[in-house]
């Protein structure tokens, strides 16, 4: 079976310090990833997705960028953070056949 | 991609049915209709996804009519642990989904 891992699930992190986030994913092959963000009491805002290894598209412009060095690891990193960038970050795949999507347990980062 | 409307909230008892209708009045035929679950500090959960007419699992059922431009989640005798934010859906695949706020369902004792 399929499963999605994220770490750390909590982070606290001073402004301007430099973010890592990682998601990998077990069982599948090739999937769509995505990277979403979801601020306290909102629905999820698409950051990233990918369809490949080296393939990243960007849905918004911000302070964070995304990696796919191998197929099933994405990486969320940025170099400064802002205190905007306080939020609850999941992860997911994409699984073409059944059309959905498969959340991870996500990280909450505290910017302060 | 689709726009979906739902109610912002709903409240309900133990025991009782819970129906949440989502607008799509912009959906296209190759759309399908899904709805996810979220618990607080976790990621949504896939519940049920349906084209038309009507899907029924073990969690949920999809009411769809002909039109397609709306779609009702039904949660048959609704407990504690139901309680949770509700998101409708509607896309080709899973590609680049939109979550909007979602519907808060609280179920009381």
């Amino acid at each position: 079976s399929q499963t999605i891992h994220q770490w750390p699930a909590t982070l606290v992190q001073p402004v301007g310090s430099p973010l890592s986030l990682e998601c990998t994913v077990e069982g599948t092959s090739n999937p769509n990833l995505y990277w979403y963000r979801q601020a306290a009491g909102r629905g999820l805002q698409l950051l990233f997705y990918s369809v490949g290894i080296g393939q990243i598209s960007s849905e918004v412009p911000q302070n964070l960028s995304a990696s796919r060095p191998q197929d099933r690891q994405f990486i969320l990193s940025s170099k400064k953070l802002l205190l905007s960038d306080s939020g609850f970050y999941l992860c997911a795949w994409g699984d073409l056949y059944q059309e959905t999507q498969y959340f991870g347990p996500g990280t909450r980062l505290l910017v302060l | 991609l689709a726009k979906t409307t739902q109610p912002i909230s709903m409240d309900s008892y133990e025991g009782q049915e819970v129906n949440i209708t989502c607008s799509h009045n912009n959906i296209a035929t190759n759309d399908y209709i899904t709805w996810y679950q979220q618990f607080p500090s976790q990621g949504p959960r896939f519940i049920i996804q349906g084209y038309k007419t009507k899907v029924t699992n073990e969690v949920a059922s999809l009411f769809i009519p002909a039109d397609r431009k709306s779609s009702t989640l039904s949660l048959p005798r609704v407990s504690l642990s139901d309680t949770a934010v509700y998101y409708c859906l509607v896309g080709e695949g899973d590609y680049k989904l939109s979550f909007g706020a979602g519907t808060t369902v609280t179920v009381r004792a």
